[in-house]
């Protein structure tokens, strides 16, 4: 399985960029990088979804380095709203059923403060 | 996006009953459901995945006779937790993916059932 390593925690403020690393070395080649948010008390929710280099939706950006071996999930001027759990996930890119697409591992806590 | 939902969003039940929880995909067909059970301040971790029309396909330590897991149409599955003993209390949650839609690399979740059993 390719493992995932995240911080436990970060703390932020209000209007700061905020970036959260994912280690994952042992990536192959036909694996994708996402990330899901998830709020107490509720389902996850895709957040973004890249295979190198720069991805950039309405919310976040993701940044993948040549190797790979590694991303990182920018949120813009986080609110406290932005306040949850944030998981990086490493798998082929619409999960065939494989249980390394579906592997979530610890997370980031992620707090905002005012 | 598509929608998944789940129902109940909690269930209190009494030791030994059993406890049913259904899981929709209310604008898609999903031939494959995932099922995760996350306890507090942990991760999610997925029990097994349900396919439709066959057996469901459990992960290693997940007990099928204790979780039984029924995906008889392409937009329902359900998560049946028999004899429920008080370390069955988590957070039960259900996923499924739209292959054909446009946004089929995306996992869809419920918004989960909290499942206290007394």
């Amino acid at each position: 399985l390719a493992k995932t390593t995240q911080p436990i925690s970060m703390d932020s403020y209000e209007g700061q960029e905020v970036n959260i690393t994912c280690s994952h070395n042992n990536i192959a080649t036909n694996d994708y990088i996402t990330w899901y948010q998830q709020f107490p008390s509720q389902g996850p929710r895709f957040i973004i979804q890249g295979y190198k280099t720069k991805v950039t939706n309405e919310v976040a950006s993701l940044f993948i380095p040549a190797d790979r071996k590694s991303s990182t999930l920018s949120l813009p001027r986080v609110s406290l709203s932005d306040t949850a759990v944030y998981y990086c996930l490493v798998g082929d890119r619409f999960g065939s059923g494989s249980a390394r697409q579906l592997t979530f591992g610890s997370g980031t806590q992620l707090t905002v403060l005012p | 996006g598509a929608v998944v939902s789940q129902h109940p969003s909690w269930v209190i039940c009494k030791s030994g009953t059993s406890v049913k929880i259904e899981c929709r995909s209310l604008d898609f067909q999903a031939t494959t459901m995932f099922w995760y059970r996350q306890f507090p301040k942990q991760s999610l971790m997925l029990m097994a995945t349900s396919n439709e029309g066959s057996k469901a396909t459990y992960e290693q330590g997940v007990e099928k006779d204790k979780f039984l897991i029924n995906h008889a149409s392409l937009t329902l599955s359900t998560l049946t937790v028999t004899s429920a003993h008080p370390e069955d209390s988590s957070f039960y949650i259900c996923s499924a993916r739209d292959l054909w839609g446009a946004e089929a690399e995306k996992l869809f979740f419920g918004s989960g059932t909290q499942l206290s059993v007394l």
